[in-house]
């Protein structure tokens, strides 16, 4: 099983909202990553976790705050977002990132519209 | 840091012909090479992938080949169904180093197959 799953499918919130994305797995997987996708282009790495320590931050903006509770769950808090952060978040998962590279599996994604 | 060129941007074939996507990357050092599937609505979906140490690898319809000189690699789909329409992205990878965990992605290809 190389399932992925993202709750919720799809969220509209404020520009003063908060709100959170999860993100869950139970492949064993210690490496957990927040991607964000805009129509029509690739999915842009935004943070990736590995044995629930943020190993990588692509200099996302402080509006965006990741958690790993445990290396099951990937949580993506979101706070005074801008319109231009509207987009489809992917959460993916990977056996481990280091030193070796293993398959990267994507969930479906929540779908942010921010007004 | 690695760049990824992918062509064509669209394809479009008829229900039983073959398809063929092609991507180059600029960065020697990667050895992963992974090929993800994405339909309307959906997250990526990982088809296929290929290391540095294999020219070929197939699974039923799909096939991938790698030249590790000329640093390119294709997908090959042959016997196209109306559900491999969906866009196609490339993507690579290494082992080594600070990105370590990070995929460089193609721009996708849109690929449709009319019935």
């Amino acid at each position: 099983d190389t399932e992925v799953t993202q709750t919720p499918k799809h969220l509209v919130m404020g520009m003063t909202n908060k709100k959170s994305l999860k993100c869950e797995q139970h492949m064993g997987h210690r490496a957990m990553y927040w991607y964000k996708q805009k129509a029509k282009k690739p999915p842009e790495l935004m943070f990736v976790y590995s044995y629930e320590k943020l190993s990588i931050n692509e200099s996302v903006p402080s509006r965006f705050s990741p958690e790993c509770p445990n290396s099951s769950l990937l949580n993506l808090h979101l706070h005074a977002l801008q319109p231009e952060d509207s987009a489809l978040y992917l959460c993916a998962s990977s056996l481990s990132g280091g030193g070796t590279t293993y398959e990267q599996y994507f969930g479906p994604g929540t779908r942010l519209t921010v007004t | 840091g690695e760049n990824v060129e992918q062509h064509p941007s669209t394809l479009s074939v008829q229900e039983g012909d073959s398809a063929v996507i092609k991507c180059t990357y600029s960065d020697s050092a990667s050895n992963y090479f992974p090929w993800y599937k994405q339909e309307l609505g959906k997250g990526p979906q990982l088809i296929i992938d290929i290391r540095s140490n294999v020219g070929e690898k197939k699974d039923q319809r799909i096939a991938v080949t790698l030249n590790k000189t000329a640093k390119h690699f294709s997908l090959h789909i042959t016997e196209t169904q109306p559900e491999d329409s969906a866009v196609y992205f490339c993507a690579a990878k290494r082992d080594s180093g600070g990105s370590n965990y990070k995929l460089t992605f193609g721009k996708g290809t849109l690929l449709t197959v009319n019935p």
